[in-house]
């Protein structure tokens, strides 16, 4: 069964802080997705990775950055947190065009 | 640009039907149906590619109408355990996944 762990459930944090979002999956996936999910807004795409060391914006990365330096691992950060980036945030990771398998998410609050 | 899923909420009594339905503006290659239960990640139900065809998990199916660059879900004599969020995800040609606004099911005994 594929596992994709995110590193944490719950986190606060404070405005300005730089904060780091940890996914790993086991699958040797070669895709990964960071999603942040909204009431009202669905999912939507952060950035994404095809390959080690590869990103791709998605529909909203202002304020966000990523790293793949590991094909299982891939991070998400925010480089200045501020408070409307208070969110859910979903890691999920494919197998070329195969369905997405998604972590359990961490919410994130910014005060 | 995200696909519109309507109803954004429905609540069902054990045993009824529900049809949620996804429209995009752009040409669909594929159409991927998600479920997510309270506090738990989405889980993959179905996808329905290019073609018009339907698709049937238990007793979910979908349908899709590439012409319409629509999908409907299907929900018959629903459980307490189709309770969640449903979101629709589409794909066109050359473009990543883009996940619909979600439709949240309850289904009360």
């Amino acid at each position: 069964d594929v596992k994709v762990t995110q590193s944490s459930r719950y986190l606060v944090k404070r405005t300005g802080e730089k904060v780091f979002l940890e996914c790993v999956q086991d699958m040797d996936h070669e895709n990964m997705f960071w999603y942040r999910q909204d009431p009202g807004l669905g999912l939507r795409l952060i950035y994404f990775s095809y390959d080690v060391k590869m990103k791709e914006k998605g529909d909203i990365p202002e304020g966000y950055s990523v790293s793949r330096e590991k094909k299982e691992r891939f991070s998400l950060i925010l480089e200045s947190a501020s408070t409307n980036q208070t969110s859910m945030y979903l890691c999920a990771s494919s197998f070329k065009s195969q369905p997405q398998h998604f972590g359990d998410g961490t919410r994130l609050s910014i005060l | 640009q995200q696909p519109v899923q309507s109803p954004q909420a429905v609540i069902l009594r054990e045993g009824e039907d529900a049809v949620i339905n996804c429209s995009s503006s752009k040409a669909l290659y594929s159409v991927h149906w998600y479920r997510q239960k309270h506090g738990e990640a989405p889980v993959f139900l179905m996808i329905l590619l290019k073609g018009g065809e339907q698709k049937g998990h238990e007793k979910i199916s979908a349908s899709f109408n590439e012409k319409k660059q629509q999908s409907s879900l299907y929900l018959t004599a629903s459980q307490l355990s189709y309770s969640g969020t449903y979101f629709c995800g589409t794909e066109s040609s050359g473009d990543k996944l883009t996940f619909g606004t979600g439709t949240r099911l309850a289904v009360r005994p």
